[in-house]
């Protein structure tokens, strides 16, 4: 109950092209969704986040699309850049408690030029 | 503020030997969370710790792994007797509960076991 099931594995993009990474979760007491990405040689950093009482937050190029009813979410990097190529975890987690922030596997996200 | 410190950066310990990691949490914080992240795999939650105390070591293995948060000082993640399996990096994380905002987290601590 405590997953979060992260998809695709890897990425390929054309650069100035669309990244769709999706994510699912189960447990219906998450209520924070926060994307990290992540460079080679360095801890994760948090790139955006959403709370489930709006469907999409918007920063720049970056989107989180949330769909309450179907448990699901998935961040979208329009007009991809070759920088931005790095993993990316999408995550969860429940205010009831503590914060233990569950994380999905990753997506490596490579964008050509 | 110099965020979530993490040493060694990277350490590299003989089988059966002992690792120390050492975490010291972004100012103001108290909640520190470790993660481990094997390579091409996402992060696995070992341990969240409050000050002096172990909320939830439901990550941590049960033998030879162990966290403590000092009242003063770093967090530290001890693995007795290492093996090559533990090789992996460490990721230490904080958070003030009152921002809601999710976690910072250190550059991690690259574990190699010879």
């Amino acid at each position: 109950q405590q997953q979060v099931k992260q998809s695709p594995q890897s990425l390929i993009v054309q650069k100035g092209g669309i990244s769709i990474i999706n994510c699912a979760y189960e447990n219906t007491a998450f209520d924070y969704f926060p994307w990290y990405q992540q460079f080679p040689g360095k801890g994760p950093a948090l790139l955006i986040a959403i709370r489930p009482d709006v469907s999409e937050k918007k920063e720049g190029r970056f989107t989180i699309s949330f769909n309450k009813s179907a448990k699901q979410f998935s961040l979208h990097i329009m007009d991809s850049q070759p920088g931005d190529s790095a993993t990316y975890f999408c995550a969860a987690s429940s205010s009831g408690g503590y914060q233990k922030v569950t994380f999905g596997t990753g997506t490596k996200l490579q964008v050509i030029p | 503020n110099a965020g979530v410190m993490q040493n060694p950066r990277h350490l590299v310990r003989r089988r059966g030997q002992e690792a120390r990691l050492r975490c010291s949490p972004m100012k103001g914080h108290s909640h520190v969370y470790w993660y481990r992240q094997l390579p091409e795999e996402g992060l696995k939650f070992m341990v969240y710790l409050q000050k002096e105390n172990i909320i939830d070591e439901s990550g941590m293995p049960k033998e030879r792994f162990s966290a403590e948060f000092p009242k003063e000082g770093p967090s530290i993640l001890r693995i007795q007797q290492v093996v090559r399996g533990d090789s992996a990096a460490y990721f230490c994380a904080s958070a003030d509960r009152g921002e809601g905002n999710g976690y910072t987290f250190g550059s991690g601590t690259r574990l190699t076991v010879v």
